[in-house]
Order: C-alpha cells, then sequence, then structure tokens
C-alpha cells in the first residue's frame, strides 16, 4: 500500500527563518510527487511537480527536492502569506489518484 | 479563466435525503475525481474518472455513486447519506492522472 508521511505536522517560524519540509513516501513505482499548498477553507493549490530522483524545481522563496525515499520542501526567508498547510502527494501509477500525506500546517509570524 | 467549479459550497442535510453536488472544469481535462478530507485523515479519493463513461472506485467509495456522461461534468451523487459522510469534499480535474491536478473550492457537507 502507497504511503505517504511528512514531518513535521506544524511548524511556527519567524519571519526570515528559513527552513524545510520533510515527504517520505512508500510506492510501488514512482509516477509523480506533487506539492500543494493549502489556505484554510480553500482547495489545494498546485506547487510542483517532481518525476525524478535528483530533480529539482523552484518557484519564488519555495524549492522542492526529490530522492528515492523522500522529497523536501524548502523555504528561504519566509513571509508571513507564505502561511499555509502544505500538502505532499504521490501517483504511483496505473489509474489511481493521488495519495496525499497529512500536510505540515506551516506559521510564518511577523 | 481555467478552473474546477463545485456546487454547493455549502450544504447541511438529513440522514437518508438523496443529493448531488456537482463539479464542472473548463479545461478540456480528461482525468476527474473525488477527494473527501477530514481531520486526521487527510484528503482519501473516492472516485475517478479516466474518460466519458469511464470511472472506478478509488480508496473510499462506499455510500458514494458518480457519473462521468459529458468530459466537463462529474457529479458526486449521496443516494442515502449518512452522519458519517460529513466532510469536505473536493472535486479535481487533470490532463492525466500523472499531471498536476487542479482543485476546485470545496464543498463542506454535513449530514444530520
Amino acid at each position: 500500500e502507497d504511503q505517504v508521511t511528512q514531518s513535521p505536522e506544524a511548524l511556527r517560524l519567524q519571519e526570515g527563518e528559513s527552513s524545510s519540509l520533510n515527504c517520505s513516501y512508500t510506492v510501488s513505482g514512482l509516477r509523480g510527487l506533487f506539492w500543494y499548498r493549502q489556505d484554510p477553507g480553500k482547495g489545494p493549490e498546485f506547487l510542483f511537480t517532481l518525476y525524478s530522483a535528483g530533480e529539482e524545481k523552484e518557484k519564488e522563496r519555495l524549492k522542492a527536492t526529490l530522492t528515492k525515499k523522500e522529497s523536501f520542501l524548502h523555504i528561504t526567508a519566509p513571509k508571513p502569506e507564505d502561511s499555509a498547510t502544505y500538502l505532499c502527494a504521490v501517483q504511483a501509477g496505473g489509474a489511481d489518484g493521488l495519495t496525499f500525506g497529512k500536510g505540515t500546517h506551516l506559521i510564518i509570524q511577523p | 479563466e481555467a478552473q474546477v467549479t463545485q456546487n454547493p459550497r455549502y450544504l447541511i442535510t438529513v440522514t437518508g435525503k438523496k443529493l448531488t453536488v456537482t463539479c464542472s472544469q473548463n479545461m478540456n481535462h480528461e482525468y476527474m475525481s473525488w477527494y473527501r478530507q477530514d481531520p486526521g485523515l487527510g484528503l482519501r479519493q473516492i472516485y475517478y474518472s479516466m474518460n466519458v463513461e469511464v470511472t472506478d472506485k478509488g480508496d473510499v467509495p462506499e455510500g458514494y455513486k458518480v457519473s462521468r456522461k459529458e468530459k466537463r461534468n462529474f457529479p458526486l451523487i449521496l443516494e442515502s447519506p449518512s452522519p458519517n459522510q460529513t466532510s469536505l469534499y473536493f472535486c479535481a480535474s487533470s490532463k492525466r492522472v500523472d499531471t498536476e491536478a487542479f482543485f476546485g473550492q470545496g464543498t463542506r457537507l454535513t449530514v444530520v
């Protein structure tokens, strides 16, 4: 069974304090690993897709990396508007959709 | 604007009263799916559709039905809702199963 575990569950940072969120996964044949951002009461918003180990993608203050067992979402010099829940998901082949982790609730304090 | 539209956004209903949550996408995507989100459990897939007239069960399909008669629409049907189906529901669409999914705004359902 595909499993996705995110850590930490919650993280509080000061504005400008860089950190990383972890997503470890167990799947039988990874087709893609996805990062989403979710604001309260809204649907998940797509951030990145990573398809193979060693791949990296960047967008503003966010950078996602992928190894054969885990992915990291690095947040550099975060701002309060980066506060959200960050979700990691995997697609492991076949027609099944995404298997999500439970998310990391990130709070950036001014 | 590319979007996935769900209706209604909020719904309170009584046990056993059939309801339908609609989902429509304007991106000509082939793959559509429904998820429910519950505290402590995260997002779980209910049903998915690879294309018109092709649907299949996800991880938590009990008590739900879907149909895909047109490419853009993928309604979720609860024929006899029960309180354990109280949840936040999301519809999503993507070009293919392994490409980024676009999510709707969500439907918060309460069954009393």
